[in-house]
């Protein structure tokens, strides 16, 4: 158990409508990192967050968008969604304070959206 | 761009022997490269980080390598057995773990 909760753990809906997958992060960790990864893809990085603010960007759509809240749990909205959305949705955190760190990454069991 | 090359056919190897994988970097200087193993529909799970002033490192059966000229991390698991069978991903990373990006990952068949 690597300490961070993803929820749901699977979930199915249409194409055109929004979902929000929910991450709570490992205590103490202040990082949180969203990755998407398709069938027989790599890890896409979309977006990690620091303490609160965003940090890094990487390949998000503008359909996407995420947040990290006071609690430092982690949300990630997709809307309009279509078919090639349909992938697992990592949620990673870490205990990067913005100086050198381990930087070792600690993953949930990920979210697995299907769009219909 | 960034890109991360990792070996996108599978390896078959003994039981026994050693798995030898490779990690082939460009338009990055990272700060540190870790090696992951992914089983499938689990997230990643962390083996061995190894730092951009480091050569080698080791951990049990485990032994990365990392040359920054070269651009090039090798990864081996000694004595392998069947439950090392999983994807190996390689991940690269700058200082406070900012943007860490994965490799597509190797996959990884160890015969009894």
């Amino acid at each position: 158990d690597s300490g961070v909760t993803q929820t749901p753990k699977h979930l199915i809906t249409a194409t055109g409508q929004r979902v929000t997958l929910r991450c709570s992060p490992r205590s103490g960790d202040l990082s949180v990192y969203w990755y998407q990864q398709s069938l027989d893809q790599g890890l896409q990085f979309l977006i990690q967050y620091y303490n609160g603010e965003e940090r890094a960007k990487g390949n998000i759509l503008e359909r996407f968008s995420a947040q990290q809240f006071p609690d430092l749990h982690s949300e990630l909205n997709l809307s309009s969604l279509e078919l090639g959305d349909s992938a697992l949705y990592f949620c990673a955190s870490s205990a990067s304070s913005g100086r050198a760190s381990n930087g070792e990454l600690f993953f949930g069991e990920g979210s697995r959206l299907t769009v219909l | 761009s960034q890109k991360i090359e990792q070996n996108s056919e599978a390896l078959n190897i003994q039981e026994g022997k050693t798995a030898t994988l490779t990690c082939n970097y460009t338009n990055y200087s990272p700060a540190y490269l870790q090696w992951y193993r992914q089983d499938p529909g689990r997230g990643p799970v962390f083996l061995l980080l190894i730092r951009e002033n480091e050569k080698e490192k080791r951990k049990e059966r485990l032994k990365v390598t990392f040359d920054t000229t070269l651009k090039q991390s090798l990864f081996h698991i000694t004595a392998s057995q069947p439950a090392d069978s999983a994807t190996y991903l390689c991940a690269l990373g700058s200082t406070g773990g900012f943007k860490t990006i994965f490799g597509a990952g190797t996959r990884l068949f160890v015969k009894a």
